[in-house]
């Protein structure tokens, strides 16, 4: 079955640290891979996608995500995390004609 | 997301009553979504649409209709309003990768 994964509630890093958000996912064919964050109060906003090509991807606010067919995963990645960066965080794939998204999880940015 | 936008952004209603739920796009896309996010349970897809003449339920369709009025315009409907439909709801639309573009969200207590 289609299936998208977020393993952790909550992730939590102090400034200035990398941090990670895993994501996994399940289905057939080559997959599009989205990450998507919200702020409080706010709806999703589009963060960056993979369809093909390199397997990092580049997008928003210094976000980037790899994209690892091996391992069927989509983790999103900054190297250096601001507090301003604390929101709640969601991958999506899609499933022919829609994206199936997953749980979410609520980075939290400490000073 | 001044290119989606959603009417009422918050609205208290009692069970029992019909509620509508509109949403609106400049974005020049054929395709509309309907989600619900309850925490914890992430994004699930209520209804969408390709264009005006074409209507899909989601995951979650039962308790509501929609209405697609033209290209810009798709509105959701809770024929009898249930407290279990208490939620954030949101509108997205998209392009042809799928990339979607949310509104800012319609929050809906139902007493």
């Amino acid at each position: 079955a289609q299936s998208v994964a977020q393993p952790e509630d909550q992730v939590n890093v102090a400034e200035g640290n990398p941090l990670t958000v895993k994501c996994t996912y399940s289905v057939s064919g080559n997959p599009y891979l989205f990450w998507y964050v919200q702020y409080p109060n706010r709806g999703l906003q589009f963060l960056l996608k993979y369809i093909t090509g390199d397997n990092l991807v580049k997008g928003s606010y210094g976000f980037e995500a790899e994209f690892n067919k091996s391992q069927t995963s989509f983790h999103l990645k900054k190297p250096s995390a601001l507090v301003s960066d604390s929101a709640l965080y969601f991958c999506a794939v899609r499933f022919t004609d829609k994206l199936i998204f997953g749980t979410g999880t609520r980075l939290q940015v400490f000073p | 997301d001044a290119d989606v936008t959603q009417t009422p952004r918050n609205r208290i209603t009692k069970t029992g009553k019909r509620i509508m739920l509109e949403c609106s796009q400049t974005k020049g896309h054929d395709r509309m979504y309907w989600y619900r996010q309850d925490p914890g349970l992430g994004l699930r897809l209520i209804y969408y649409s390709f264009d005006v003449k074409d209507i899909n339920k989601g995951e979650i369709s039962d308790g509501y209709s929609v209405s697609r009025q033209a290209q810009a315009k798709f509105s959701l409907s809770l024929e009898s309003a249930i407290p279990n439909q208490t939620a954030l709801y949101f509108c997205a639309t998209s392009d042809l990768t799928l990339e979607q573009f949310f509104g800012p969200g319609t929050r809906l207590t139902v007493l």
